[in-house]
């Protein structure tokens, strides 16, 4: 079964400190990994995408690793600021029949504090 | 250029009515994507168009649900008749290519009462 599991389910961190994001799937035929912020009330926006071959990438203060072997992903924020407030959702696309279907994890809601 | 557009941002329906959610892509994008997500649980596939035709549907939870893309433009979903479990938020994407980025809309919130 095609899975995205995420953690953890909510994380609070003090502005200016760093956090990483936990991502484990088991998808299959695996396409790419992306992470989304969504802001509370608005849709999904895209951060990264990497494919088999890419072991991390970078997006401003957010950088996103992967391991294709262990099936991991991690979304590392650094110098964290009140507006990474926000849910952050593990996206995995299975290439299913010539095209790429997403699924989604739970995603993990993290909150800044000042 | 105008991102993916969605109306209602809001709906608050009683059980057994009907609502129709509206998605208007971004401008030359073929693929459409309705997703939705119930109950604070993971956003999940509805299904596909690629212009006016239906790609996948596999992910449409029963016949009350019915999508359409006519002329290959905006999509309606409609929840016909609406029941308790159908409450969530149910999002659009669209993108240029299949295998492409896709971007989603600020999503309908449905509230069924």
């Amino acid at each position: 079964k095609n899975q995205v599991e995420q953690s953890p389910q909510s994380l609070i961190i003090l502005e200016g400190k760093n956090c990483t994001l936990q991502c484990n799937y088991t998808v299959s035929p695996f396409s790419n990994l992306r992470w989304y912020k969504q802001d509370t009330g608005r849709g999904p926006v895209s951060l990264t995408i990497m494919t088999f071959s890419e072991n991390t990438k970078s997006n401003g203060r957010y950088t996103a690793t992967l391991d294709a072997d262990t099936k991991q992903s991690s979304l590392h924020i650094t110098a964290s600021q009140l507006s990474d407030s926000a849910s952050y959702i593990c996206v995995v696309s299975a290439s299913l029949g010539g095209y790429n279907k997403l699924i989604f994890g739970a995603g993990t809601r993290l909150a800044v504090h000042p | 250029e105008a991102g993916v557009t969605q109306f209602p941002s809001h709906s608050v329906i009683e059980k057994g009515q009907t609502v129709t959610l509206r998605c208007d892509p971004i401008s030359g994008h073929d693929n459409l994507y309705w997703y939705r997500r119930v109950m604070g649980k993971e956003i999940k596939f509805l299904l596909h168009f690629v212009k006016e035709s239906k790609q996948d549907e596999s992910g449409m939870p029963n016949n009350r649900f019915l999508a359409e893309r006519t002329g290959g433009t905006y999509s309606t979903l409609k929840v016909q008749p609406a029941e308790l479990e159908d409450s969530g938020v149910y999002f659009c994407a669209s993108s240029q290519e299949m295998n492409t980025e896709a971007f989603f809309g600020q999503g309908t919130r449905l509230t069924v009462v």
